[in-house]
């Protein structure tokens, strides 16, 4: 792995069900954060970690959860997906917390809720 | 509230100059971010401002003013592959990045 990727790429999911999308990184960043970018919209923030075993809710946290288990992994839970959320997912990490340093985006997930 | 705001789309020509601005209104300021998007891809960095003045770094200068609440994105010898979205953030009070929507920038040969 070289840098930050994530699971799946797109995926369709019928409304009502649980969905995992998967961030894992390897460049030892303290800070990781999950967005969502709709088109028209800027870049909103769901969750953050600013460590491992500590997480925090962003602008827009109803409907997700997250865990910091460790260093390397982010996943993000969709509860009971909504078609209002569908969008694409991005994670990202920064080598330390405060959002003062580069954030490292992953290629993305595409969600769609039916 | 906070916001961003930035023009939602330019058109350039290949070889010229292009400013993409960006004005905000954030509860508190911790520095501006200015990041790529290719259309289908990822954000990637570009530059940061905490400071008032200008940031050079190649082709692409970044300035901000605190003071007003502005800051511009300028890129020179403009090329096709700087066909993108561009992306200005700012850290707020809490140090969370708040986004502009991102200005579309068109290259024409």
């Amino acid at each position: 792995i070289a840098g930050i990727t994530q699971a799946p790429t797109s995926q369709i999911l019928a409304a009502g069900r649980r969905m995992t999308l998967r961030c894992t990184q390897d460049m030892r960043h303290n800070a990781m954060y999950w967005y969502r970018q709709d088109l028209g919209l800027g870049l909103r923030l769901i969750h953050y970690s600013n460590t491992a075993g500590t997480t925090g809710k962003g602008e827009v946290p109803d409907g997700y959860s997250v865990s910091r288990a460790n260093t390397d992994d982010f996943p993000l839970t969709l509860a009971s997906a909504v078609p209002s959320q569908t969008s694409v997912y991005f994670c990202a990490s920064s080598g330390s917390s405060g959002s003062l340093d580069e954030q490292f985006f992953g290629p993305g997930t595409r969600l769609t809720v039916l | 509230g906070q916001n961003i705001d930035q023009p939602t789309e330019m058109t350039a020509t290949e070889g010229a100059i292009v400013q993409i601005n960006c004005t905000y209104q954030t509860s508190g300021f911790n520095g501006l971010f200015w990041y790529q998007q290719h259309a289908g891809e990822a954000p990637t960095f570009l530059s940061y401002n905490v400071l008032d003045g200008l940031e050079e770094k190649g082709r692409f200068s970044s300035f901000l003013s605190r003071s007003i609440g502005y800051s511009y994105l300028l890129l020179k010898e403009l090329q096709m592959k700087d066909s993108a979205s561009y992306l200005c953030a700012v850290a707020d009070s809490n140090y969370q990045l708040i986004w502009g929507a991102g200005t579309k920038l068109i290259i024409k040969p």
